[in-house]
């Protein structure tokens, strides 16, 4: 493995139900990112983890719940998905929380909520 | 509150010409970092730039350079002589001192450069 790595890619998923998306990163990176992208709205910030154990709200984080148990793994998880949460989800890291560093992003988890 | 404007929702061109996708920023910081992303059709984001607030030297790198101003408040990415592997949606993105951890992109630009 080498760089971040997001688990699933793609995903269908009945509204109501839990979804926990995985990210990984090797890059022993202390700061670490969600992001949800929708057509014409960007990228927005959802949760995001400075250093393992700490944990911040985003731009979006209604709905959504993160945890930081060690460097290396940041899950997102929906606890009951709405429609309104169909979206591709992106971890991203950076090896410290400085805002000059340049974010990593993995390859995306496509989730559509039904 | 700090804010990443790019107008340009699609910007189309014929392939070999020139393109500038334009980039506006609002911060209340004096201290800030400017990126720009590239995410081709097979939807990877790679970072391509970065600039900071106290470095107004415009940047070129092969055919992509880039034009910063604080006095417009804008940061824009030309292309030259652009090629079909430039089609992408281009992202602009912004990072305060003030609030580090939050980068706040833009809407993006889709550039399509047409064989």
């Amino acid at each position: 493995i080498a760089g971040i790595t997001q688990a699933p890619t793609s995903q269908i998923l009945a509204a109501g139900r839990r979804m926990t998306l995985r990210c990984t990163q090797d890059m022993r990176h202390n700061a670490m990112y969600w992001y949800r992208q929708d057509l014409g709205l960007g990228l927005r910030l959802i949760h995001y983890s400075n250093t393992a154990g700490t944990t911040g709200k985003g731009e979006v984080p209604d709905g959504y719940s993160v945890s930081r148990a060690n460097t290396d793994d940041f899950p997102l998880t929906l606890a009951s998905a709405v429609p309104s949460q169909t979206s591709v989800y992106f971890c991203a890291s950076r090896p410290q929380a400085l805002p000059a560093g340049e974010l990593f992003f993995g390859e995306g988890s496509r989730l559509t909520v039904l | 509150a700090q804010k990443v404007t790019q107008a340009q929702t699609e910007i189309s061109v014929v392939e070999k010409e020139d393109v500038t996708l334009d980039c506006v920023y609002e911060t209340r910081d004096t201290t800030y970092y400017l990126f720009w992303y590239k995410q081709p059709p097979s939807g990877e984001l790679v970072f391509l730039i970065r600039r900071n607030s106290f470095d107004e030297q415009n940047e070129i790198s092969g055919r992509y350079s880039w034009n910063f101003q604080k006095s417009t408040s804008s940061f824009n990415f030309t292309i030259t002589a652009s090629q079909v592997v430039d089609s992408a949606v281009y992202f602009c993105a912004l990072s305060e001192a003030f609030d580090g951890e939050k980068l706040t992109f833009g809407t993006g630009t889709r550039l399509t450069i047409i064989p």
